[in-house]
């Protein structure tokens, strides 16, 4: 059962271009972290939203956590070839869940020149 | 500060074999984490080792297993192998926060 529901899976576009990410679940999470991953390595955390409605912005990328810390998304503004990569969205929850984080399935993004 | 390491890097296997891969924790964190990712997607939670404990598991099959050793590192057994055990196997650590620090995984291929 897929608990993290990313959206889009791929998404192509030119540089400059906007681009928003979604994350979307019927779980609350005590927090969300947003990862990026690049082929042969592992995934590398971008950042981690705790508050509901809470919203981190990180130079060109904006992240912003549902009011009921079920969803979130990942803005770009004005991409660039080096955004390119695999980026993932996953929920952390307390209680018997500690410790594990429930990953979304990933939205592949490739940013042409 | 070195980062997680694992071993090796890539790992070549036929069905029915055993693998074994290993993970070592950023220095001073006390808790490892494997993943499972297939196709480059979404990785998916397989086990959680803590002060040489295990914590949680993910929905695999018993024939996933492993153990943390007294110096947190930790090792992931995978027996009587299967063509979609074919991944690659990420290990992750953290100290007690939310965050987590990955490693560059170990690409397993089961022909």
């Amino acid at each position: 059962t897929q608990l993290l529901e990313q959206s889009p899976q791929f998404l192509s576009i030119q540089e400059g271009e906007n681009l928003t990410v979604y994350c979307n679940s019927s779980s609350v999470f005590s927090s969300l972290q947003w990862y990026r991953q690049e082929p042969g390595e592992g995934p590398v955390l971008l950042v981690t939203v705790v508050t509901g409605g809470e919203v981190k912005k990180l130079k060109r990328l904006t992240f912003q956590f549902g009011d009921a810390r079920k969803d979130s998304s990942l803005h770009i503004t004005a991409a660039q070839t080096g955004d390119t990569g695999l980026y993932l969205c996953a929920g952390a929850r307390s209680g018997t869940s500690y410790g594990k984080l429930t990953f979304g399935q990933g939205t592949i993004l490739t940013v042409h020149p | 500060e070195a980062g997680v390491t694992q071993s090796p890097t890539h790992l070549i296997k036929t069905r029915g074999q055993q693998a074994t891969l290993r993970c070592s924790p950023i220095s001073g964190h006390t808790s490892v984490y494997w993943y499972q990712q297939a196709l480059g997607l979404g990785l998916q939670f397989l086990l959680w080792y803590d002060e040489g404990e295990e914590r949680n598991r993910g929905n695999f099959p018993p024939r996933f297993s492993g153990r943390q050793f007294p110096n947190y590192s930790s090792e992931l057994n995978v027996n009587a192998l299967e063509l979609e055990d074919s991944a690659l196997y990420l290990c992750a650590s953290n100290g007690g926060e939310v965050r987590q620090f990955f490693g560059p995984g170990t690409r397993l291929t089961v022909l």
